[in-house]
């Protein structure tokens, strides 16, 4: 009965690979969110999505990708990955925009060596 | 750019102390919201105080808002063990993204 759930919790990888991460949202939100905390625990918002269309796009590298299937899940694909991509992903959703509360997802951790 | 600043960034107190944190922002706003984070998950709603709103009382929880200086302030009485966490405001402006603090890590002991 989890409400927002990522997966893998942790990644480990080496520097110059492609990873992807997934979320879930089963709140039948309509907006989602992939939110990017460094080592000082600053929290940055990297995209939104809006019934599977991008309406936030922060400056973010390009080889940063999300894709949307559904309304449902927003994943992040990070192409070439750079050590200093390190860092906890967050997921995010709600209800009509950000006007609301948003429901977070556990995180995933990910470390490029 | 970050829009939210809490003070302190740090704080430590005994189980049913009060503990009181405060946030600036720079920007005019349509609500602020408060979020508390445990070590190593994420994100938790705890209130939300709209822009017409001056303070708003959840449980234990009670959160000022002054426009005029762009200043938010979040007080938990009495508080517990439990209730060690980062505590993060969020700003929200026409619609745009949600910016977060740099957040007050609470320690509490017991």
């Amino acid at each position: 009965d989890t409400a927002v759930s990522q997966t893998p919790k942790y990644l480990v990888t080496q520097m110059g690979n492609d990873k992807s991460i997934k979320c879930e949202q089963n709140l039948g939100h309509d907006t989602m969110y992939w939110y990017k905390q460094d080592s000082k625990k600053f929290l940055k918002i990297m995209f939104s999505y809006n019934n599977k269309e991008l309406i936030i796009n922060e400056t973010v590298p390009n080889r940063f990708s999300p894709k949307s299937p559904d309304k449902a899940h927003l994943n992040l694909h990070i192409n070439s990955l750079e050590l200093g991509d390190s860092a906890v992903y967050f997921c995010a959703s709600s209800q009509e925009g950000l006007v609301n509360e948003q429901f977070f997802g556990p995180g995933t951790r990910l470390t490029v060596l | 750019s970050q829009q939210g600043e809490e003070d302190p960034q740090a704080l430590s107190i005994q189980e049913g102390e009060n503990a009181t944190m405060n946030c600036s922002y720079k920007t005019s706003i349509n609500n602020l919201q408060w979020y508390r984070q445990n070590s190593g998950r994420g994100l938790v709603h705890l209130i939300l105080i709209r822009s017409n709103e001056r303070e708003k009382h959840s449980g234990r929880l009670r959160v000022t808002l002054d426009t005029s200086k762009k200043s938010s302030s979040l007080l938990i009485t009495a508080s517990r063990a439990a209730d060690t966490a980062s505590y993060f405001c969020a700003t929200e402006n026409e619609g745009t993204a949600l910016i977060f603090g740099k957040g007050t890590t609470l320690s509490v002991s017991s």
